[in-house]
């Protein structure tokens, strides 16, 4: 099983449409987890945080569920300007504590 | 919030030659750098952990020898790919963290070997 999973997509969406994507993750102790944004050719750049509690942030939604091991990203009200590759990403913890990336969700929102 | 600057963006290079792409932290001290390289369509692979005033802990399957890490201050840490070959051809990324989990990523190094 790979250590982050994810729907490759290409997800195509009208403007204004909700989208949702999810990720699994295999390492149970695993500490943090976030959601980045990657343009094509770009650096990624964080979306946000994601937290046991959930957490919203404006059109964006992130939840965890630990038991499942699984994150979810809910994007409202969708614009063109959203378009990219949302990237789920682990911190596994420990001393190190690299990140661990998905490979990423394609989204296009169209006209 | 946390900048981290990376240089060159792009560099073309020929078979052999060495290569040197320097991350910088603007202001925060980073003691922990990571170097990240990315395929096309494929995920970002963690190459190496760059910690200052120490050896660089390289992941499974990475050459050391190939891929010279060095952070010699707080701020700066450098990647140098030596002897290129075409096969190294890739976007390289390098991020730091300042006091959360997340990490601020540079913006990418495009090499090309010919």
């Amino acid at each position: 099983r790979k250590e982050v999973e994810q729907d490759p997509g290409p997800f195509n969406v009208p403007e204004g449409a909700t989208v949702a994507f999810n990720c699994t993750y295999s390492n149970s102790a695993s500490q943090s987890f976030f959601w980045y944004r990657q343009d094509c050719r770009k650096e990624p750049k964080l979306l946000m945080s994601v937290y046991s509690s959930g957490n919203e942030d404006g059109r964006f939604t992130a939840q965890l569920n630990r038991a499942s091991q699984y994150i979810s990203l809910l994007i409202r009200d969708s614009k063109l300007s959203d378009s990219a590759t949302y990237l789920c990403v682990v911190n596994k913890g420990g001393s190190q504590g690299n990140l661990i990336f998905g490979k990423g969700t394609k989204l296009s929102v169209k006209p | 919030g946390a900048v981290v600057s990376q240089h060159p963006s792009r560099v073309i290079c020929k078979s052999g030659t060495s290569v040197k792409i320097e991350c910088r932290s603007l202001d925060f001290q980073a003691t922990t750098m990571f170097w990240y390289r990315q395929f096309p369509k494929k995920s970002l692979m963690l190459m190496a952990t760059s910690n200052e005033g120490s050896k660089a802990t390289y992941e499974q399957g990475v050459e050391k020898d190939k891929f010279l890490i060095n952070h010699a201050s707080l701020t700066l840490s450098t990647l140098t790919v030596t002897s290129a070959h075409p096969e190294d051809s890739s976007f390289y990324i390098c991020s730091a963290r300042q006091d959360s989990y997340a990490s601020t990523f540079g913006s990418g190094t495009r090499l090309t070997v010919v």
